[in-house]
């Protein structure tokens, strides 16, 4: 039982190039998640997706895209890579909204020099 | 404004030394406060989901209880496994986001 797949785990980018995070769930969710962890300031949301066909911007959108691709995939796209993207990405899918559990990848660590 | 605020930030024990982590939150309309653990280059894991206050849940050494304004998060006699970052979130009437708080790093010592 795989879970929440994310890849790459590790990357550094040089600034201004373009990289596409991946994330795939195998438990049938229909909610899925993107965000950044940085020291000292938790986890924020840069996107979601409530169900497949749909996105929205979480807190901190910019400099980001997204695609959901069919009910079990959804990637990030950073079109051009700035250093302040440097960060850890994680991914989080949950069957819904309100009071369902996310279930989190294990996280793409993402260098930009 | 929306807000979780974690608190301490980081908090040392003696292995048996029981504590307490707090979660503060502003946000309209709780539909669920939610407690994750982290361990070093993994992603969080699930441990609990409070609904109303005045509800407890335990887990081992972990009991988490939840009011109007805030969690908590007890550790009873902890051990050094149960050294890790502990996170809350909550989420909100009618929205799809979770509201995550910074954290509260926690080294339990031998």
């Amino acid at each position: 039982n795989a879970g929440v797949t994310q890849t790459p785990k590790f990357q550094v980018l040089k600034t201004g190039q373009s990289m596409t995070l991946q994330c795939a769930q195998d438990m049938n969710h229909n909610s899925m998640y993107w965000y950044r962890q940085d020291p000292g300031m938790g986890l924020r949301l840069i996107y979601y997706s409530a169900s497949e066909g749909t996105t929205d911007k979480g807190e901190v959108p910019n400099g980001y895209n997204v695609s959901r691709l069919n009910k079990r995939e959804f990637s990030l796209r950073l079109e051009s890579a700035a250093p302040s993207q440097t960060s850890v990405y994680f991914c989080a899918s949950r069957r819904a909204g309100g009071f369902e559990k996310l279930f989190f990848g294990s996280g793409t660590q993402l260098s930009v020099l | 404004e929306d807000q979780v605020t974690q608190s301490p930030e980081a908090l040392r024990l003696q292995e048996g030394e029981s504590s307490s982590l707090n979660c503060s939150y502003t946000v309209s309309g709780l539909r669920g406060l939610f407690w994750y653990r982290q361990d070093p280059g993994k992603g969080p894991e699930f441990l609990f989901t409070l609904y109303s206050a005045g509800e407890e849940k335990e887990k081992e050494r972990l009991k988490a209880t939840l009011t109007k304004k805030e969690s908590f998060l007890h550790i009873t006699a902890p051990k050094p496994e149960d050294s890790a970052t502990y996170l809350c979130a909550v989420g909100m009437d009618s929205s799809y986001k979770l509201i995550f708080g910074s954290g509260t790093r926690l080294l339990v010592r031998p």
